[in-house]
């Protein structure tokens, strides 16, 4: 079983719609990362939250929204999706120090199907 | 610029026999890190190892072994004896010392019939 859990596993919009995905670790980690994955193609980088403070935005745009209420929770809140927007969102989690050198742990992401 | 290569974009092979996966890294940093990930189809990736680019070591764990050789910038990853249960995508990814930012390669689909 993963360490990061994801909800929902599935989730299917309609372009007016606002939710939210939800991703937590209790791995102690201080590192927490968005990815989107289309079909097959690698995951691409969103956002990235160093100790609940945003360190990187991949120039995402602004339908998509990262929250980090705190050091195990990460949240995406959409709003107003497109059909391009559909595809597998993936979390992962690391340890805050060492950049780089730590893995990255990842969930099994949600599957965002926008109709 | 940092990136990473796999040419193979899919391969498929009898149950038992041996699979080579080749990644190819291109980066200016002497400090840098390779990862190999897995995806079955429920969609996780799952980390299988990581290579410091100091220590090129080989590593073997049970039917998995890898080959780092800087001299011609390959991480390579073989699965001795594959079984059903290897099917899956695999990436090769890179970073820097002090990034968080995973380079990944395009994946290499595997898939190993009975």
């Amino acid at each position: 079983d993963t360490e990061v859990t994801q909800t929902p596993k599935h989730l299917v919009m309609g372009m007016t719609n606002k939710k939210s995905l939800k991703c937590e670790q209790h791995m102690g980690h201080r590192a927490m990362y968005w990815y989107k994955q289309k079909a097959k193609k690698p995951p691409e980088l969103m956002f990235v939250y160093s100790y609940e403070k945003l360190s990187i935005n991949e120039s995402v745009p602004s339908r998509f929204s990262p929250e980090c209420p705190n050091s195990s929770l990460l949240n995406l809140h959409l709003h107003a999706l497109q059909p391009e927007d559909s595809a597998l969102y993936l979390c992962a989690s690391s340890h805050g120090d060492h950049r780089g050198r730590q893995p990255q742990h990842f969930g099994d992401g949600t599957r965002l199907s926008i109709l | 610029a940092q990136k990473v290569t796999q040419a193979q974009t899919e391969i498929s092979v009898v149950e038992k026999e041996d699979v080579t996966l080749d990644c190819v890294y291109e980066t200016r940093d002497t400090t840098y890190y390779l990862f190999w990930y897995k995806q079955p189809p429920s969609g996780e990736l799952v980390f299988l190892i990581r290579r410091n680019s100091f220590d090129e070591q080989n590593e073997i764990s049970g039917r998995y072994s890898w080959n780092f050789q800087k001299s011609t910038s390959s991480f390579n990853f073989t699965i001795t004896a594959s079984q059903v249960v290897d099917s899956a995508v695999y990436f090769c990814a890179l970073s820097r010392q002090g990034a968080q930012k995973l380079v990944f390669g395009q994946g290499t689909r595997l898939t190993i019939n009975p």
